[in-house]
This record gives C-alpha cells, sequence and structure tokens, in this order.
C-alpha cells in the first residue's frame, strides 16, 4: 500500500523558515516524481514544486521560487520542502503527492493526509 | 498560466439522477504529438485529500466506479457522474498538465438535492 506521511508543519513568524518532509512506502520511490501542492483553508488547490525521481529537475511556482526548495533523498524514501522567506499567504496545508511517472507529468496519483502550515505573528 | 475555470461553483443533484460538472481552460491543452489531453479530475471529501478520478480527459483511475466519467477536448471539458450516489458528495476539480505551472479550476461543490 502507497503511503506519503507529511510532517514538519507548524506556527512561524512572518520571515521565518520551516522544513517539511514526505516519507513514503509502499512503492519504489526514486522511480516516481513527487509533489508538493498546497491548500489554504477553504480554498482551492496550489501546485507548489515538483521534483523528477532521481532528483535532478526541479520546478517552482513564481510564487515560491527564491524562497523555498525541494529535494529528496532517494535511500531514505523521504521528500522535503525548505522553506524561507515565509509570508502570511504561504498558510496552507502542504500536501505532497506521487506522480505516475519518474518525470513529472503532472497528474497525482497518491496523496498524503497533508500538514498544516501557520505564518503568523 | 493557464486559467482553469468550472462550472457551475456548487450543483445540488437528486440520489440516483445525473451530475455534470464543466471545466473551461483558457488556452486548448490538447497535445498535437499524441491527440491526448492532458487534464484531470479529482474528487475531495471534507478533512481528507484530493483523490484522483480521471486522467488524460477519460481515463478512470484504478477501482473509481463507472459512475464517474470525462469527455471533452482542447479547452472545454466535462466530469460526469451518471447515477448520483450519497457517497458522492464532494467537492471536484479539474487540473491542466500540459505546461508548468499545472493549475486547478476553483472547485465545484456537489450536493445531494
Amino acid at each position: 500500500e502507497v503511503q506519503l506521511v507529511e510532517s514538519g508543519g507548524g506556527l512561524v513568524q512572518p520571515g521565518g523558515s520551516l522544513r517539511l518532509s514526505c516519507a513514503a512506502s509502499g512503492f519504489a520511490f526514486s522511480s516516481h516524481a513527487i509533489t508538493w501542492l498546497r491548500q489554504a483553508p477553504g480554498k482551492g488547490l496550489e501546485w507548489v514544486s515538483g521534483i523528477s525521481g532521481s532528483g535532478g529537475s526541479t520546478y517552482y511556482a513564481d510564487s515560491v521560487k527564491g524562497r523555498f526548495t525541494i529535494s529528496r533523498h532517494n535511500s531514505k524514501n523521504t521528500l522535503y520542502l525548505q522553506m524561507n522567506s515565509l509570508r502570511a499567504e504561504d498558510t496552507a496545508v502542504y500536501y505532497c503527492a506521487k506522480d505516475p511517472t519518474t518525470t513529472t507529468t503532472g497528474y497525482f496519483d497518491d496523496w498524503g493526509q497533508g500538514t498544516l502550515v501557520i505564518v503568523s505573528s | 498560466d493557464i486559467v482553469m475555470t468550472q462550472s457551475p461553483d456548487s450543483l445540488a443533484v437528486s440520489l440516483g439522477e445525473r451530475a455534470t460538472i464543466n471545466c473551461k481552460s483558457s488556452q486548448s491543452v490538447l497535445y498535437s504529438s499524441n491527440n491526448k489531453n492532458p487534464l484531470a479530475w479529482y474528487q475531495q471529501k471534507p478533512g481528507q485529500p484530493p483523490k484522483l478520478l480521471i486522467y488524460w480527459a477519460s481515463t478512470r483511475e484504478s477501482g473509481v466506479p463507472d459512475r464517474f466519467s470525462g469527455s471533452g477536448s482542447g479547452t472545454d471539458f466535462t466530469l460526469t457522474i451518471s447515477s448520483l450516489q450519497a457517497e458522492d458528495v464532494a467537492v471536484y476539480y479539474c487540473q491542466h498538465y500540459y505546461s508548468n505551472p499545472i493549475t486547478f479550476g476553483q472547485g465545484t461543490r456537489l450536493e445531494i438535492k
């Protein structure tokens, strides 16, 4: 059974940093691109960042480019999102989601339960 | 960026009746190379992550009931639930993956009438 478990969310002040993790199991982790998406409270879905199976290709939404860094440790079956210079508008539930292929085809067949990030003073 | 617009924003349908949700993209998302439309549909129930229903506009994900179907091409797409069940109450999202950035529709809330 595929499992994606996010952690690392919490309350952080504007301008602060946070690192999210996504622990994966039940599939060949390095064979799949993985993506971070987010959902602000009561709002719709927003793509944040994606990374290929090898980690050699990364992609970012303009809203987070230069502030967030996606990475993966394939031997630990773990995905990360380093978030710096956080803003109030980054407040959301952050999901990691699995792409069915190695490269980022762009649809997501398995999702984690999400971790809540609140940026507030 | 490609803007995805869903209609209606909310929908109330009687049990056993058909539910239709529309999704329009601001530009064509048809891949001319393989004649496929990179368009997915998701279902999200309260307190849960989204669940993939349909990809490539009309391919049903494994395990999804066959009352769910997707259609359309180019800029206009439709998710149809042929006979609404109580467990289908949810918010439904369309999403293109034609190019980065991937974008989603605003969501359609489906309720029982």
